[in-house]
């Protein structure tokens, strides 16, 4: 199956920076998503993906197919980003759906 | 917006119990899915379904099974609890075929003791 591999595990940073998360695939996938996971345990949608470059305020995101890679941008971190980002590749054809989370980035954005 | 709900946040159950956890969305989504949230294992999924009495598993489906006899909802069943089971438990929908951005539900904490 596909394999998702997500980097760094962990990372801290103070309020204000900026930062870069990454989401590699190990195979061809129809469809990347990226979420956040709040400290609630709520997975909140950040983007869906499957190539090209998207924007939502301080947030970005962009996979390359080809390469199979994506990339979700943080800039001007606050507090309340704080939590788990996680991505997921998806792959669907005729008869088949094969969908795999990454083990997740854990941020910590302190004051 | 989307609104997928879960009938419990936090569930408390014995060993051998049978165990019903609901979810329910409003979209009209043809895909709906089960996850469990592990420490250190990441999201798994358990069992999915593609239209009402459909049903795919999943990567770890033993232990579990599922029904949907209506569209707009998905049963996940335990049929007799174990402690090995418990676990924060995620459902999902997405729209259906070509578009599969997935929606979750708020999450039920199972406890087996």
């Amino acid at each position: 199956g596909i394999q998702v591999e997500q980097s760094p595990p962990d990372l801290i940073l103070q309020e204000g920076a900026n930062s870069t998360l990454r989401c590699n695939f190990s195979d061809s996938v129809n469809n990347l998503q990226w979420f956040h996971q709040n400290p609630w345990g709520q997975l909140i949608n950040l983007f869906y993906i499957p190539s090209g470059t998207k924007q939502n305020g301080r947030l970005s995101a962009t996979t390359v197919a080809t390469e199979r890679y994506s990339l979700l941008y943080i800039s001007s971190s606050q507090t309340t980003d704080s939590g788990v980002y996680f991505c997921a590749a998806i792959n669907s054809g005729a008869g088949s759906y094969q969908l795999t989370f990454g083990k997740g980035t854990k941020l910590s954005v302190i004051p | 917006d989307v609104k997928v709900t879960q009938s419990s946040r936090y569930l408390v159950k014995r060993t051998g119990e049978k165990v019903f956890l609901e979810c329910v969305q409003d979209m009209d989504h043809e895909n709906m899915f089960w996850y469990r949230q592990d420490p250190g294992l990441g999201l798994r999924l358990i069992y999915f379904s593609y239209d009402v009495k459909m049903k795919e598993k999943g990567d770890i489906p033993e232990g579990y099974s599922v029904s949907r006899e209506k569209k707009e909802r998905f049963s996940l069943i335990l049929e007799s609890a174990s402690t090995n089971q418990t676990s924060m438990y995620l459902c999902a929908s997405s729209p259906g075929t070509g578009y599969h951005e997935q929606y979750f539900g708020p999450g039920t904490r199972l406890t087996v003791t």
